[in-house]
């Protein structure tokens, strides 16, 4: 499909464990972006990447989460010792480039829940 | 603070209405903003979208006007139609979009037969 793609759909694990979140954006878009959906609350920023480089770390909930991107293309969103209010739907983005006037595609989201 | 707000948690338009959903923002520096329609366990999908050098975008039934005086835009839909029905998010974006999209809480909106 021409959409973005994240893996896996749906996650379950027990606290404390790690987990790494994988979306592939849409051919050629350069701006990437990862955003969470806890329950009952609205959309949040975590961070973004143009290219390889995500300039500010800064909307990452803790020092557990760590993000990366490789070939300018996928990008794989670590927590690291996951604790129950990690749970949340995780959202990524990719948009043609990092101007204002592009809008930001969606992929279905990758559903994390902590036992 | 929420930065933009979408006051009407839900809407409920007669088939064939004009369905309109509003929202405000209080962040001057925003530059860009869009409509998303969002159905259960789907991710959003990108309606339409104004830059704030205009006041209105047209898209087939969906019209965004945009009121940068009173910090306020809204989504016009006509006519309505049931495939219509689903969680529409309002978002914004400051010039460079470093800081990603600001979202409000979403209105959901069901179109009655």
């Amino acid at each position: 499909g021409a959409g973005v793609s994240q893996s896996p759909s749906n996650k379950v694990t027990e606290k404390g464990k790690d987990v790494e979140l994988r979306c592939d954006p849409i051919s050629g878009h350069t701006a990437l972006y990862w955003y969470r959906q806890s329950l009952g609350q609205g959309l949040e920023f975590l961070i973004y990447f143009q290219g390889n480089s995500a300039p500010d770390k800064s909307g990452l909930p803790s020092d557990r989460f760590s993000a990366e991107r490789t070939g300018g293309s996928v990008s794989t969103l670590t927590i690291q010792r996951t604790q129950q209010e990690d749970s949340a739907v995780y959202l990524c983005a990719s948009s043609l480039r990092q101007t204002t006037n592009q809008p930001q595609h969606f992929g279905d989201g990758t559903r994390l829940s902590i036992l | 603070d929420q930065q933009v707000k979408q006051n009407s948690p839900s809407l409920s338009v007669q088939e064939g209405r004009i369905s309109i959903l509003n929202c405000d923002y209080t962040n001057s520096m925003f530059d860009y903003f869009l409509w998303y329609k969002k159905y259960p366990a789907e991710g959003p999908t990108f309606l339409i979208s104004i830059s704030s050098i205009k006041d209105k975008n047209e898209d087939g039934r969906f019209t965004v006007f945009l009121n940068k005086s009173a910090k306020h835009l809204s989504l016009h839909i006509v006519p309505s139609q049931p495939g219509d029905s689903a969680v529409y998010f309002c978002a914004a974006i400051g010039l460079g979009g470093a800081d990603g999209l600001t979202f409000g809480k979403g209105t959901h909106l069901i179109i009655q037969p």
